[in-house]
């Protein structure tokens, strides 16, 4: 079972900042948190990953609560091309970990 | 970074048949991933390599399923005596190593009908 919970769906306005939340209370120590998207028909994309501190890279930034409990996915300036399912994931980076466990994701609609 | 390859991206044939699929992970990743994906569904582990070892399968994987990366290189997963169930999107990921918090990166996949 996942280990995330997300909204299943949020809209956003074109141009404006995308907040894409994700919990995930039962996360241990050494588990990374991942963000990937899938956009119809295609293979999920890598956005971002962190384990406690916060990242940002050009696509998005990701911002970790201090217990590690939370997290929030940034779009700074939403697209129509970023429309899509975002995912939120939490893994261990050990070997027999390596598994990623898709949730149901949340469906981002960017609107005109 | 040239991206990881699925061939074909969609496959139709009749129940009962093989397939095979094909996967080329981005190269020098040396860990490579099946998923498949149900329609609506987020995509489900299928099994794991770390270069030609095979060293996770997941239960869905049933005996009718075979997967192999002879060289470390492509991967290919074949699907025996194919049945209405195994409709799906089959995906493949690759990783670089050796730290084990590399992202997994995807391909488009192969989108399997069974008739």
């Amino acid at each position: 079972d996942a280990k995330t919970t997300q909204p299943p769906s949020m809209d956003c306005a074109e141009g404006r900042a995308a907040n894409l939340p994700c919990n995930h209370s039962t996360i241990s120590g050494n588990e990374y948190v991942y963000w990937y998207r899938q956009i119809h028909s295609q293979g999920p994309q890598y956005i971002i990953h962190g384990l406690k501190n916060n990242e940002t890279n050009e696509m998005a930034s990701l911002i970790i609560t201090e217990d590690r409990k939370s997290s929030t996915l940034i779009l700074p300036h939403a697209t129509l091309r970023d429309t899509a399912v975002y995912y939120c994931i939490v893994r261990e980076t050990i070997q027999g970990a390596q598994k990623l466990v898709f949730g149901q994701g949340t469906r981002l609609t960017i609107n005109p | 970074d040239t991206g990881v390859s699925q061939d074909p991206r969609h496959k139709i044939t009749k129940r009962g048949q093989n397939v095979t699929f094909r996967c080329d992970p981005i190269s020098e990743h040396n860990r490579l991933y099946w998923y498949r994906q149900t329609l609506g569904q987020g995509p489900e582990f299928l099994t794991y390599f770390q270069n030609e070892a095979q060293l996770e399968k997941s239960r869905l994987l049933s005996d009718r399923f075979s997967a192999e990366r002879p060289k470390g290189s492509f991967s290919t997963l074949e699907i025996q005596r194919t049945e209405q169930g195994d409709s799906a999107m089959y995906l493949c990921a690759s990783s670089r190593g050796p730290d084990f918090n590399q992202p997994q990166h995807f391909g488009d996949g192969t989108r399997l009908s069974i008739l």
